[in-house]
């Protein structure tokens, strides 16, 4: 399959620690790369690769994964983290088409 | 530092041929992979195709029959071309370069502000 399916909202506790989890037959094979989104604007590149972040992106946000899994996890959440993130890979011809559905994270 | 800037129409007429232009300034187009994303009104992102600077493509399959990107290097612009449109193809287009750094993993660093392209009659 070449679905990525991510949960449509997770709220987090200003300064706490949030996973977002992103699933997919893909992600045994490919790293997922993450996108941050706020009402009005582009994506944000935050995560690729293993865990590589772009210049510029704080170093709350990281990456991981495992079997079928990705994770973003941004450890002390802040305010301004508050957005939608979508979870992006491969599909099984390799090429990056897939996204997921999006996370709409709220920062209580 | 490259900026992205999407242009044309706002509004299509079903069946016709949506046409959009990316501007690319502050940086050259050349060596570099450039793409068209879209996403209509509340929902998420689909990936539309992409484009090396010489000139090869790529296409999502669910749009393949429809989309022709192109790239011109003497005045720094990639362009989209998306026909037989309908509603469905309603969206907001964002032009983006992919990250040299994240090239692998077509990790998209620099994105245009989107353009809103309303299809109907």
């Amino acid at each position: 399959s070449s679905e990525l399916t991510q949960d449509p909202a997770v709220s987090v506790a200003l300064g706490q620690t949030v996973r977002i989890t992103c699933q997919g037959d893909s992600l045994r094979s490919y790293y997922a790369t993450w996108y941050q989104q706020k009402p009005g604007q582009a994506p944000l590149l935050v995560i690729y690769g293993k865990n590589d972040r772009p210049s510029g992106i704080p170093d709350r946000f990281s990456g991981s994964s495992s079997g079928n899994t990705a994770s973003l996890t941004i450890t002390g959440a802040q305010a301004e983290d508050e957005a939608d993130y979508y979870c992006n890979s491969r599909d099984s011809s390799g090429n990056p088409w897939v996204f997921g559905g999006g996370t709409k994270l709220t920062v209580l | 530092q490259v900026q992205l800037q999407e242009s044309g129409p706002g509004l299509v007429k079903p069946s016709e041929t949506l046409s959009l232009t990316c501007t690319v300034s502050g940086g050259s187009i050349s060596s570099y992979y450039w793409s068209w994303i879209r996403q209509p009104p509340g929902k998420g992102l689909e990936w539309i195709g992409y484009i090396y600077y010489s000139g090869s493509t790529n296409y999502n399959p669910s749009l393949k029959s429809r989309v022709t990107i192109s790239v011109d290097t003497s005045k720094n612009q990639f362009s989209l071309k998306l026909n037989s449109v309908t509603a469905a193809d309603t969206a907001v287009y964002y032009c983006a370069r992919v990250s040299p750094a994240a090239q692998y993993y077509y990790g998209m660093d620099v994105w245009g502000q989107g353009t809103t392209v309303t299809v109907s009659s």
